[in-house]
Parts: structure tokens; sequence; C-alpha cells
């Protein structure tokens, strides 16, 4: 079955850079669009930006343009995100979730989140 | 961007009570192909989300159909016919039809 396994928690220095990982199983890892979701503490959901694996094309929400790097490794059906110049507000929780092919915004399964803390 | 207003924002039902959730639109989520990518989520404490509805009335793979999505253009309700113990969490409106991808501010339901 689909399986998305994320990183471990990350604590970080403000200003420095972390990157997190979400392994894929289960599906074909190039034929899915693959989002990242940030949730900070008790708030709601914002959406980053996407990966096509097959190409590498992105496309990410302006706000987190230059904030965010999406990348892919296909030999080991691995997403990546890093996340640069870090702040307190980039603390959060961060989620994969592939987009199922034609419904955009079909997110049927979830990575189980990676906590990001970012303090001195 | 467009924003997802959710009401009420928390909700508190008992075993068995029909509950609706509204999530309003600031534009309307029908695009020029007919489609309206109208969504909705559900989140249990401690877990990640999980998709309850898609393209505003279809239910999910392995969604029990007390759950019914239902509206058009701006205005949409998620309704839960029967709320189970289960149900407790935040459920989030999701539209994909605009970029970028923008999630409502949640409701929490809340069991009595």
């Amino acid at each position: 079955q689909v399986k998305l396994l994320q990183s471990g928690a990350a604590l970080v220095k403000p200003g420095a850079s972390v990157k997190m990982s979400c392994k894929a199983s289960g599906y074909t890892f190039t034929d899915y669009w693959v989002s990242w979701v940030k949730q900070s503490h008790g708030k709601s959901l914002e959406w980053i930006g996407e990966i096509y694996p097959n190409s590498g094309a992105t496309n990410f929400n302006e706000k987190f343009k230059g904030k965010a790097t999406l990348t892919v490794d296909k030999s080991t059906s691995t997403a990546y995100m890093e996340l640069s110049r870090l702040t307190s507000e980039d603390s959060a929780i961060y989620y994969c979730t592939p987009d199922y092919p034609g419904i955009r915004g079909y997110f049927d399964y979830w990575g189980q989140g990676v906590m990001v803390t970012v303090s001195s | 961007d467009v924003v997802l207003t959710q009401t009420p924002s928390t909700l508190s039902a008992t075993i068995g009570q029909s509950v609706s959730i509204s999530c309003r639109s600031s534009q309307s989520l029908l695009d020029s192909a007919g489609n309206t990518y109208l969504y909705w989520y559900l989140q249990r404490p401690g877990q990640s989300p999980q998709l309850l509805i898609y393209l505003v009335s279809n239910l999910g793979s392995g969604v029990p159909n007390r759950f019914s999505g239902s509206g058009s253009g701006t205005d949409f309700t998620l309704k839960i016919s029967g709320v189970e113990a289960e149900d407790l969490g935040v459920y989030y409106c999701m539209q994909a039809t605009h970029a970028p991808l923008t999630f409502g501010s949640g409701t929490k339901l809340e069991i009595k």
C-alpha cells in the first residue's frame, strides 16, 4: 500500500537551514506531483508548493518562494524540502502528500509530518 | 489568494447528533472546465489530515457515508449525519481551483 515516510524532528538555530525527506512507496513515484504543507502550532494548513518527480518541475505558493526548495531523488523515490534562513515563524510541522493525477488537490495519503523547531 | 471562511470555529455535539460545517469562499470555485475543486479533510488529534470529501460531494475511499458534502460556487457545506466518537478532530475545507491552493481556518468538533 502507499506509504510516505518522513524524516525525524529537527531542532535548528535561527538563520540556519534544514532539509527534510519524504520517502514514498507503494505507487509509481514519478507519476504523482508531491505537495508540501505547513502547519504552525495549533493553526491551520498552508500549501507550500509541489514538485513533479518525473521532470523536477515545481510550483510554489508565492509566500514560500525563496524560503523552500523542492527536489527529488528518483532512484530512491524520495522527495526533499529544504527551508533556508530559518526564523521562529518556520517552527511548524511539515507534511508531504502526493496529488492524485488529474484531480488537483486530491491528497489521499500523507506523511506523518516533520516537526521543525527553530530555537537558539 | 482565495480565502475560505469556515463556520463555526468550534462545534460541540452528542453522539448521534447531526451537524453541519459551512465553508464560504472569497471567489467562485467553479473553473472554466466546469470542475469545482473543493475538498474536506479531517485531522484527528496527533494525526495527519485525511481526505473525507473531494470535488464538493464525493466520498473519499473508505469514508463512512454519514459524511456528505454539498454546495456550489462560493458556498459549501459538510454534514455529518449521526456523529460518532471517532469523528472528533478539526475539519478543514480546501480549494484547489485557484493557485495557490488554500485551506480554511478549521472547525474543531468536540464530543459532549
